[in-house]
């Protein structure tokens, strides 16, 4: 356990729907990413936050995609009208660094399984 | 733009063998990081070993070990006495050191033979 939590673990959900997942990431890391996996492939970035800012935003992120990191802790992602190409493994990461560990490094959590039918 | 290039999409290792997967990537910066994370099936992403470019000596950790070349831009691991909680897959990472971005690799699967 990296000590990052995501929510849900698993989501079904139907084309057109909403759905939006938590990530809370490690409590002293201040910035936090968010990524999409599909099978076989790394992750793919989308966004990242440090503190509540969202500094960077890949063109993977189309308009139905909304990010927010409201305190600077916890993060939600969004995603609009869902398509079933949005179907895929969506990835949060606490990135800083550990005690007694120096170097920075992101550190993920388990990831919520979206499938949209 | 920085790639990160895993060359072997499946690899296969008998037990307490030894199997090394091959990373390559490509930049024009000096300083950056180097990462390999596994990630177990169904399992969450782990950060297994980690490289500072300007560091030559090779990180080590456990069963696990870098053969960082910097001039060739390559950076591979290699697990000594492999055990079945070894199979997974294994991605290569890299980030510039003063950027906020991580880039993966496409991943390599190891399965590991009883």
């Amino acid at each position: 356990d990296t000590g990052v939590s995501q929510n849900p673990r698993h989501k079904i959900t139907k084309r057109g729907q909403n759905v939006t997942f938590r990530c809370d990431p490690i409590s002293e890391h201040n910035r936090l990413y968010w990524y999409r996996q599909t099978l076989g492939q790394g992750p793919e970035f989308l966004t990242y936050f440090q503190n509540e800012a969202q500094l960077e935003k890949s063109r993977l992120l189309s308009d139905r995609f909304s990010a927010e990191r409201p305190k600077g802790s916890f993060s939600t992602l969004e995603i609009q009208r869902t398509e079933q190409g949005d179907s895929a493994m969506y990835l949060c990461a606490s990135y800083g660094s550990l005690a007694g560990d120096p170097i920075a490094a992101q550190y993920f959590g388990p990831g919520t399984r979206l499938l949209v039918l | 733009a920085q790639t990160v290039t895993q060359s072997q999409p499946e690899m296969s290792v008998q037990e307490a063998e030894t199997v090394t997967l091959s990373c390559t990537y490509d930049t024009s910066e000096s300083d950056y990081y180097l990462f390999w994370y596994k990630q177990p099936p169904s399992r969450q992403m782990i950060l297994v070993i980690r490289q500072e470019a300007y560091k030559q000596q090779n990180a080590t950790e456990n069963r696990f070990s870098v053969n960082f070349q910097k001039a060739a831009k390559s950076f591979s691991l290699k697990i000594s006495d492999s055990q079945l909680g070894d199979a997974a897959m294994y991605f290569c990472a890299y980030r510039s050191a003063g950027g906020f971005k991580t880039i993966f690799g496409a991943g390599t699967r190891l399965f590991v033979k009883a």
